[in-house]
């Protein structure tokens, strides 16, 4: 099973900044990898897919890079609406599909 | 547009079972799969199963193997997933999610269906 690791577990950062998330898997998932986007009392939202690729309706200040083992979610000038936790997926080896732990975006 | 719209909450004693649903619409049911995912509070999300709506072939984890199945009614453009045994540490919120592309990543979701497992 493929284990993945997100930091850092909280992120506090100020409207207009940017943020920047990791992710590592423990082996090579190539660049099958997405990020979801979850706010209190509603379901994952994808983000980005095959690591670089943005979801329909995502905002461009939303950017994905990696492959391999590492990942960065980078988003730029921070909103309000995008206060929330960030999962990573890998879907290169599956059973089981496996998430990271998420990273929490809260304001500074 | 596509939606797809969970089952209500549910309770449930200790060794029971429980079916929950996923009502698909917006898209040609048959063309894409369905995944379940389960996330306690505070809790990383936890991939269940999936099922290939055209075929009804299914994948499960292998933690959930013995306990969970998935089913679909093509008819009803629904699919279905049982949890037999319940525990206590199945109390949680169930996910069902459509494979955006086969490839096994999500979108969209459904709204989420709480299980509460007590005596």
């Amino acid at each position: 099973e493929i284990v993945m690791a997100q930091s850092p577990a909280t992120l506090s950062v100020s409207p207009g900044e940017k943020a920047t998330l990791s992710c590592r898997a423990s082996q090579s998932v190539r660049s099958n990898l997405a990020w979801y986007q979850q706010k209190p009392g509603q379901a994952p939202r994808l983000v980005i897919y095959s690591a670089s690729t943005r979801a329909a309706g995502i905002p461009a200040r939303f950017s994905g890079s990696g492959s391999g083992t590492d990942f960065t979610l980078t988003i730029n000038s921070l909103q309000s609406e995008d206060f929330a936790i960030y999962y990573c997926q890998q879907y290169n080896d599956w059973p089981p599909i496996t998430f990271g732990p998420g990273t929490k975006i809260d304001l500074k | 547009q596509v939606h797809l719209v969970q089952s209500g909450a549910e309770v449930r004693k200790p060794g029971a079972s429980v079916k929950i649903s996923c009502k698909t619409s917006g898209y040609t049911f048959t063309n894409y799969a369905i995944h379940w995912v389960r996330q306690a509070p505070g809790q990383r999300l936890e991939w269940m199963g999936w099922i290939n709506t055209g075929n009804g072939n299914t994948k499960y984890s292998q933690k959930f193997q013995d306990r969970v199945t998935i089913t679909r009614d093509t008819t009803a453009s629904t699919v279905y997933m049982e949890v037999n045994s319940l525990k206590s540490e199945d109390s949680t919120v169930y996910f069902c999610a459509r494979d955006y592309s086969g490839r096994g990543f999500f979108a969209p979701w459904g709204q989420g269906t709480l299980v509460t497992v007590s005596s």
